[in-house]
Order: C-alpha cells, then structure tokens, then sequence
C-alpha cells in the first residue's frame, strides 16, 4: 500500500456542507502536504502542515496532523461547487528525498 | 509571472520512437522532479533532482531518463516508449526539497 492513502475515495455532499478527508501514512515525515487538482490539470497546493505542527488554516480549509496516530485530515467548510476536485495528501519517504502521493479523494460538490 | 511549463501538452506517438517531454521554472527552484498519474494509481514520482547535474530515481524509473544540465530545465526522455508508458504526465519543482511543490499544467502522451 502507498505511504499517503486517503479516505474516503470518494465523497459527494451538497453546497453548504461540510467536506472531511483522512490521509493515513506509514513512515515519519518532516511534513505533509495537501494538493488540490481539478479534472486532468496540474496540481494546486493547498497547505503544508510541519511534523511539529498540529492544526493549521487557510480560509475555508483546517489540515489537522496526528504524528502518534500517522494520519491527517483536511477539512472544507461550507463548500462550494467549485470546490469539486479531487484531493491528495503527500509526505517525503526514501530519506526525504521522494513525494509521495495518495491515490486521493474524489469530491463532488452538488448544487 | 512565477510557473513551470511543460512541453507538448498532448503527444500521441508510436512505439520506439523517442521523445522528449521539456520542463522549465523561472522560480529558481532547486528540487525537480517528474511524476506519472494513472488512473487509480495516483500520482507516482520517476525521477527528481535536488539541483543541477544531481538526479536520483523515484518509485518508477523504468524506461525514463532525465538530465540536469542547467537549474530551470529537467527534460524527461523516453528512449523507446511503449504503450505501457501511455500516462499524464507532471513536472514539478520546488524551492528545496521538502517545501511546496508548484506542477506544471501536465503532459497527456499516448504510445500506440
């Protein structure tokens, strides 16, 4: 399995609502990272959270870190539609040299 | 303005015939690297660089090549491609190694 798995693989909610992901990851990390891509584009980078760190904002977006239990979660609140996108957590592995995505959370915003 | 570029953006060729996909930052990044995205496989890393004349292989090295010669370029090269290479692919860099990636707008390449 990846070093960044989320959770869910999918998730579909309506305007207004609150969105919650989970990361879960395997080694230590120096820092985890969250990105944003919308259909087959490039990534966006939405927020980096450090190892020492355990909450951090940005607008609408709180990234939580867990280091005992290994995971972090990313929380979108009130959503938008143009929020729909799909999501993935990475971390740093092979020494700190390599990123690693998750294979990422699929959002669906509805109107 | 601050970006990294990609060229081609799509690429359909044929089996064996080599290519080269270009990436460039004007950030004056040190860290590059290249990812393929496949689906349900995520996002996975092939090669990166900590800085010039410096490469090392990521989770997928097999069949690519990259060089380093000047800090804002980080082509990647597939010598014989095969379909199995058919992917999206992501150049990214990065003010140092651990800090936030910024990705070009990727590569779609189709090997028949």
């Amino acid at each position: 399995s990846q070093q960044g798995e989320e959770d869910p693989q999918a998730l579909s909610i309506q305007e207004g609502e609150n969105a919650t992901m989970n990361c879960s990851y395997k080694t230590s990390i120096n820092n985890l990272q969250w990105y944003r891509q919308n259909s087959g584009r490039g990534l966006v980078h939405l927020i980096l959270i450090r190892s020492n760190e355990r909450e951090k904002h940005s607008g609408r977006l709180r990234v939580t870190l867990d280091t005992s239990k290994k995971s972090s979660s990313l929380l979108i609140t009130a959503s938008r539609a143009a929020d729909t996108a799909s999501y993935f957590c990475a971390t740093f592995t092979g020494g700190g040299n390599k990123l690693t995505f998750g294979t990422g959370t699929q959002l669906k915003v509805e109107l | 303005e601050a970006q990294v570029t990609q060229n081609p953006r799509y690429l359909i060729t044929v089996t064996g015939k080599k290519l080269t996909v270009t990436c460039s930052q004007n950030m004056n990044h040190e860290y590059m690297s290249w990812y393929r995205q496949d689906p349900g496989l995520g996002l996975r890393q092939i090669y990166y660089s900590m800085n010039v004349e410096v490469t090392d292989k990521g989770d997928v090295p097999e069949g690519y090549k990259v060089s380093r010669k000047e800090k804002r370029n980080f082509p990647l090269i597939l010598e014989s491609p095969s379909p199995n290479q058919t992917s999206l692919y992501f150049c990214a860099s990065s003010l140092q190694r651990t800090d936030t990636q910024y990705f070009g707008p990727g590569t779609r390449l189709t090997v028949l």
